[in-house]
């Protein structure tokens, strides 16, 4: 199956930082969504983004379909913006998606 | 936007009983859906698809006599957790795509303690 891995594993910054996290995937992907899990285990949606750039925020995201990878932008981080961030794939349109290990975020003020 | 509603939130029961966890399409129909598992600083893992009016599909190692799959309705998911043990002790979660097939959306996810 599709491989998804997502770099760094955890991130540590103090408050108004920017960093940059990664996704790599495997294999042609049909859908790509980005989603940050809050402390109570709730996951947020962040961008749907199969191909292209989104800007929403602080937060902005790109795809390289044909590379295969995928980056989400967190600019002037907030200790809100700690919690684990997640990459998940799928290879066909309404399929299930398949998650990457996530990127474990820390924000200190 | 489309909503995806989860309940209960949080359960906690004894060893040996049943535990049913429902999974709602708000505003929207959902032919499929999917059941995720999530243990302590682990990712989400998919445990199964559900399809309304069919059998569930289940993902190798999960074992489809433990937990029972139910999509009865275009907006109605059902996992129920039989003879729960400890080791089911996790998060769950259930998602439905977009009626575009587009996105996943997910519910706000269960947590299952069994002592």
């Amino acid at each position: 199956g599709i491989q998804v891995e997502q770099s760094p594993p955890d991130l540590i910054l103090q408050e108004g930082a920017n960093s940059t996290l990664r996704c790599n995937f495997s294999d042609s992907v049909n859908n790509l969504q980005w989603f940050h899990q809050n402390p109570w285990g709730q996951l947020i949606n962040l961008f749907y983004i199969p191909s292209g750039t989104k800007q929403n925020g602080r937060l902005s995201a790109t795809t390289v379909a044909t590379e295969r990878y995928s980056l989400l932008y967190i600019s002037s981080s907030q200790t809100t913006d700690s919690g684990v961030y997640f990459c998940a794939v799928a290879i066909q349109a309404g399929t299930a998606l398949i998650f990457g290990k996530g990127t474990t975020l820390s924000v200190s003020s | 936007g489309a909503v995806v509603s989860q309940h209960p939130s949080w359960v906690i029961c004894k060893s040996g009983t049943s535990v049913k966890i429902e999974c709602r399409s708000l505003d929207f129909q959902a032919t499929t859906m999917f059941w995720y598992r999530q243990f302590p600083k682990q990712s989400l893992m998919l445990m199964a698809t559900s399809n309304e009016g069919s059998k569930a599909t289940y993902e190798q190692g999960v074992e489809k006599d433990k937990f029972l799959i139910n999509h009865a309705s275009l907006t109605l998911s059902t996992l129920t957790v039989t003879s729960a043990h400890p080791e089911d002790s996790s998060f769950y979660i259930c998602s439905a795509p977009s009626e575009a097939n587009e996105k996943l959306f997910f519910g706000s996810g269960t947590q299952l303690s069994v002592l």
